[in-house]
């Protein structure tokens, strides 16, 4: 059974067209994570939820807001995509934050912009 | 700054052959190492996580080791199976920060 949705799979958006990705979770963690992953790179943090506690990575672009309405559900949005930002979105949740727990990530949403 | 590299980035093998995949850190002040698999177009799955007082973790036919010290860390696959292709990545986490760094994976493929 999976854990960690992801919906939808595939995403094809328009250029500066706002979209939103979703992620939900089964496993009442209280973390959950975004991840931009581009073709043969590592996964890019860009934000994480504690709880209700918002955690922005510095680097993150304006561009990318998220929203925790409950534990169960996270959504990635993206107010005005460009082609750079074409890439695999992953969502991951952990129990905590602490530094000796597993991640458990969903299978991803791809992200095409055209 | 920590940085995290896995070498080759690409390893092609013949099926039943024993397999060691390398991940090397620069800083020895980590908290645990995991490694990951990610197969085409996926999510990614943990496969085992080592603590820093660990040397090695294993399970089934995995086996993870950790050498603070030097830096590395390596995942041992024993009689490789097709089903095993997939990219395999390792990441850190230091002591003073919860994210993970990434090394950018090891494709492998394991031809019947």
């Amino acid at each position: 059974d999976a854990m960690v949705i992801q919906n939808p799979r595939y995403q094809v958006t328009q250029f500066g067209k706002p979209v939103t990705l979703s992620c939900s979770q089964t496993l009442n963690h209280n973390v959950m994570y975004w991840y931009q992953q581009k073709s043969s790179q590592a996964p890019k943090l860009l934000f994480h939820y504690y709880d209700k506690d918002f955690n922005n990575e510095a680097d993150t672009p304006d561009n990318f807001q998220s929203r925790r309405p409950n534990t169960s559900f996270c959504f990635l949005d993206i107010r005005s995509p460009g082609l750079g930002d074409a890439a695999m979105y992953l969502c991951a949740t952990s129990t905590d934050r602490a530094t000796n727990e597993k991640l458990f990530f969903g299978s991803g949403t791809q992200l095409s912009v055209l | 700054k920590q940085e995290v590299t896995q070498i080759p980035a690409a390893l092609s093998v013949p099926e039943g052959e024993n397999l060691v995949l390398n991940c090397s850190f620069t800083d020895s002040a980590i908290y645990n190492l995991q490694w990951f698999r990610q197969d085409p177009g996926k999510g990614l799955t943990s496969l085992l996580l080592i603590q820093s007082s660990q040397r090695e973790q294993t399970s089934g036919r995995l086996n993870a080791s950790l050498d603070k010290s030097s830096g590395r860390s390596t995942l041992y696959i024993a009689a490789s199976q097709p089903g095993d292709s997939a990219t395999y990545l390792c990441a850190v986490h230091m002591d003073s920060n919860y994210q993970l760094i990434w090394g950018a994976g090891t494709k492998l493929i394991i031809k019947p």
